[in-house]
């Protein structure tokens, strides 16, 4: 079954970087996925599709202080020069034949 | 700039059928599929189903007996209803795009959502 985990939550000051991390299911580590970022009270904005060799296309308008990274069956999304709007919630996203998945999202707080 | 919107009624009454619209400007239905998700207050991302512009759905198997996703080319529009409400049905909804991906037109990411609609089901 495809299934996206991530971890509830992460912190980070701000000016820092921090490094998201949404994991494939067994038997999926080739899978892409998308990163979405949902701000408090607004619908979510599409930042990039990340492939399993690294490479990744983004959104419209997403600052370069993010990217997005692979490793197996991790595909990683780090924020770099944290600032305050970069608080949020974070969504993975994948798909395959006649289905989409959602990772259960992680809660970025910025200190 | 595609943007998409939702539009329907806030407020549906158990057991009902609930119906949303989402109307697609700066940009074409063609090639590519048209989804909802839903995000019940508090809680995560669902996705409930999509359509391909060539009229061919998916629906979420949790949901499926009770789900209905259509087109309307002419109008740049797609619909949602949803039959048999219940409160657990409250959620905002989502619409959203995703380009095909490969020559045989796969599913992908969604690179645009619409703002959301918040409904709720209650008598």
């Amino acid at each position: 079954q495809l299934v996206l985990t991530q971890s509830p939550s992460a912190s980070a000051s701000l000016g820092a970087s921090v490094k998201l991390t949404c994991t494939l299911s067994s038997g999926h580590s080739t899978y892409a996925i998308a990163w979405h970022q949902q701000q408090p009270e607004k619908g979510p904005r599409y930042l990039m599709k990340l492939n399993n060799d690294g490479s990744h296309t983004k959104g419209d308008g997403i600052p370069d202080r993010f990217s997005g990274s692979s490793s197996g069956a991790e595909r990683y999304l780090t924020i770099s020069s944290l600032q305050s709007e970069d608080e949020a919630d974070y969504y993975c996203q994948t798909w395959d034949t006649g289905t989409v998945v959602f990772g259960g999202g992680t809660k970025l707080t910025v200190l | 700039q595609v943007q998409l919107q939702e539009s329907g009624p806030g407020l549906v009454k158990p057991s009902e059928t609930l119906s949303l619209t989402c109307t697609v400007s700066g940009g074409s239905i063609s090639n590519y599929y048209w989804s909802w998700i839903r995000q019940p207050p508090g809680k995560g991302l669902e996705w409930i189903g999509y359509i391909h512009y060539s009229g061919v759905t998916k629906y979420n198997p949790s949901l499926k007996s009770r789900v209905t996703i259509s087109l309307v080319t002419s109008k740049n529009q797609f619909s949602l209803k949803l039959s048999s409400v219940t409160a657990a049905d409250t959620a905002v909804y989502y619409c959203a795009r995703a380009p095909c991906s490969g020559g045989s037109c796969y599913m992908s990411n969604f690179d645009y959502w619409g703002q959301g609609t918040l409904v709720t089901v209650s008598s």
